[in-house]
């Protein structure tokens, strides 16, 4: 059975603070993906890695495959970077069958 | 940009009644998803289709929910006779290929009283 757990599960920070969200695996994985979701439910994509490092914008991911762990990193947050975020690994075995984490609550205050 | 869209936003309905959840999944996507989200707790995955067929199933799946493509743009999940904890916000994804990023709807909140 796949494990996941985020940490933090709960952070708030000041605005222009670096942010790091911490996701941790039990099984071998293809892929994994970092999920937002918003305050009113809706569910973002934001990055899909199976290896190395991702960036988009001020938002860096980071998988290590054979430690089974991710960050997701928040560079200069602003407060509409509230939201949860959810890390999701693809399973090798039932690649389609995602395992979500519990998700982390970040609050960022202006 | 394109978009997976879900009706209706909300429903509500009582114990024993038959609902069926819709989506329309983009339009040159191959693989469609359900998940739920129960008030408070993770997402979950329901239920993969492709090539008209059902490709993987939770263990939630039971025999009460169904998932269909009835035409080539929706996707539709059918629960048969509602039970009060299958209140839950529902949602419907896609994706372009076996292990591509997840475009997501906005959900359906459904509550069974």
């Amino acid at each position: 059975k796949n494990e996941v757990e985020q940490s933090p599960q709960n952070l708030t920070a000041q605005e222009g603070e670096f942010i790091t969200i911490n996701c941790s695996y039990s099984v071998g994985i293809s892929a994994l993906h970092w999920l937002q979701q918003h305050p009113g439910g809706g569910i973002v994509s934001l990055f899909m890695l199976s290896s190395g490092k991702k960036k988009h914008g001020r938002l860096i991911a980071t998988i290590n495959i054979q430690e089974k762990h991710s960050s997701l990193h928040i560079t200069a947050s602003h407060p509409r970077d509230s939201a949860v975020y959810i890390c999701a690994p693809n399973p090798l075995q039932g690649a389609q069958k995602l395992v979500f984490g519990q998700g982390t609550r970040l609050t960022i205050n202006p | 940009e394109p978009e997976v869209t879900q009706t209706p936003s909300h429903q509500v309905t009582q114990m024993g009644q038959e609902v069926i959840l819709r989506c329309v999944p983009i339009s040159n996507h191959l693989y469609f998803y359900w998940y739920r989200q129960i008030l408070g707790q993770k997402v979950e995955f329901l239920v993969s289709f492709y090539n008209n067929e059902i490709s993987e199933k939770s263990e939630i799946f039971d025999d009460q929910f169904s998932v269909e493509r009835p035409d080539g743009s929706n996707f539709t999940l059918k629960i048969r006779s509602t039970k009060l904890e299958d209140s839950a916000m529902y949602f419907c994804a896609s994706s372009d290929g076996y292990n591509s990023p997840l475009h997501f709807g906005n959900g359906t909140r459904l509550t069974v009283t």
